[in-house]
């Protein structure tokens, strides 16, 4: 069975500031891994995705990720964090069945200094 | 476009109480379909699963259950309410065909059992 684990519970970036997002995976075979971002209250939205190709892979709102899979990671990453980003990130990994399960793993809270 | 609809958003329920959340899905046909716990503080738990109509998975033993009675129609239930139940719950949609376009999420519903 997969299983996901980010880290860091809670992070405080400024402004400008670049951000990484930590995130561990197990499976066995060659996963199909997503980055999720919740803001308050509301439904999760699809950042980016990887099953494939090129292992830096470039999402919406700025964002990209690296799929390393000698340390089995997928970190998250942004240049400079705007105010906006503030929310709740989710790093994801699927596996291939009739189900496709996507199993998340508990989040990092990203907070942003003026 | 395909787009899902969760309701209530918001949801107030005493001890012991019925419950009834729904989810339809639209611009998709087949879908697989996904509920989700979100806890205070917590990531997302995988709670049922289905893969067509009357096809129902449960993920963890609980108070809840779910059914699919419409190929775009999910439903969770309960008889009778705990206060554990309190939380967020998303209801999401992948593709039959696999994972290569993730889940798309619901705004979700808070239920609070008081």
């Amino acid at each position: 069975a997969q299983s996901v684990t980010q880290p860091d519970i809670h992070i405080t970036v400024s402004e400008g500031a670049s951000l990484e997002l930590r995130c561990n995976y197990s499976y066995g075979a060659t996963p199909y891994l997503f980055w999720y971002v919740q803001s308050p209250g509301q439904g999760l939205q699809l950042l980016l995705k990887y099953f494939s190709g090129d292992t830096l892979v470039q999402g919406i709102k700025g964002f990209e990720a690296e799929f390393k899979r000698s340390q089995s990671s997928f970190n998250l990453r942004k240049p400079s964090v705007h105010w906006s980003d503030a929310a709740e990130y989710f790093c994801a990994v699927g596996a291939v069945s009739s189900a496709s399960k996507i199993i998340f793993g508990s989040g990092t809270r990203l907070s942003i200094r003026p | 476009s395909q787009t899902i609809h969760q309701w209530p958003a918001t949801l107030v329920q005493p001890v012991g109480s019925p419950l009834s959340l729904e989810c339809t899905v639209e611009g998709t046909s087949n879908p697989n379909l996904y509920w989700y716990r979100q806890a205070a503080g917590r990531g997302l738990q995988l709670l049922f699963y289905s893969v067509g109509i009357g096809q129902i998975s449960s993920e963890v033993p609980q108070n809840l259950s779910a059914s699919r009675p419409q190929d775009r129609q999910f439903i969770l239930s309960s008889k009778k309410l705990l206060l554990s139940d309190s939380g967020f719950y998303l209801c999401a949609w992948g593709s039959g065909q696999g994972l290569a376009y993730g889940y798309t999420f619901g705004s979700g519903t808070r239920l609070t059992v008081v």
